[in-house]
């Protein structure tokens, strides 16, 4: 079966430091991969998404950027954090076809910018 | 474009009386349709999805939601709440071709009441 992993699921950082959160997906070839932002009281926001290897898709102009090296691992990065990026992060995994199929969650990071 | 409106932000429910979560969504061809629940400091989990045939769509926990075209709707219900409902509620849509991406409502926030 497919799992996807995230991690940390807490962080706490400084303004100003860089950032890394992973996610990873087993069980599952060439998925789909997506980044979203949930902030305090809000919705989810849609960051960037991946349909494959390198190719990555922003859906906001930001402080963030993901990369894609690897088939099952997506990694969201920042040279420097400002205060509004702290959320709650999620990634998500779908398999490639059609749009009837749904995205898979990880369990999140919360992100706490100090 | 397509768009999700979720109706109440927040919805107070008594245990053992009716859950209805409404759910509107605007799209230039027939979508796809999810509901996911988010428990505190978790990801989204899937409750029920539309794609085609029949319009009543049955889920995990005893929720239930049927896709109305004629009113763009996509409510979710369960007849019987339980303290273990409690939770944030997500309606999601996908357009049909090649989009793949997700757009979110805003989300419900469930509350059950002893």
């Amino acid at each position: 079966s497919q799992t996807i992993h995230q991690w940390p699921a807490t962080l706490v950082q400084p303004v100003g430091s860089p950032l890394s959160l992973e996610c990873t997906v087993e069980g599952t070839s060439n998925p789909n991969l997506y980044w979203y932002r949930q902030a305090a009281g809000r919705g989810l926001q849609l960051l960037f998404y991946s349909v494959g290897i390198g190719q990555i898709s922003s859906e906001v102009p930001q402080n963030l950027s993901a990369s894609r090296p690897q088939d099952r691992q997506f990694i969201l990065s920042s040279k420097k954090l400002l205060l509004s990026d702290s959320g709650f992060y999620l990634c998500a995994w779908r398999g490639q076809g059609p749009d009837n199929q749904p995205q898979h969650f990880g369990d999140g990071t919360r992100l706490s910018i100090l | 474009a397509q768009s999700v409106t979720q109706l109440g932000s927040h919805v107070s429910v008594s245990e053992g009386a009716l859950v209805l979560l409404r759910c509107n969504y605007s799209s230039s061809v027939p979508p796809y349709l999810f509901w996911y629940v988010q428990y505190p400091n978790q990801g989204l989990q899937l409750l029920l999805k539309y794609t085609t045939g029949a319009t009543l769509v049955k889920g995990i926990n005893g929720f239930e939601a049927e896709f109305k075209k004629s009113e763009t709707s996509f409510h979710l219900t369960k007849p019987s709440a339980h303290m273990s409902d409690a939770a944030e509620y997500f309606c999601a849509v996908s357009l049909i071709q090649g989009a793949q991406k997700l757009v979110f409502g805003q989300g419900t926030r469930l509350t059950i009441n002893p």
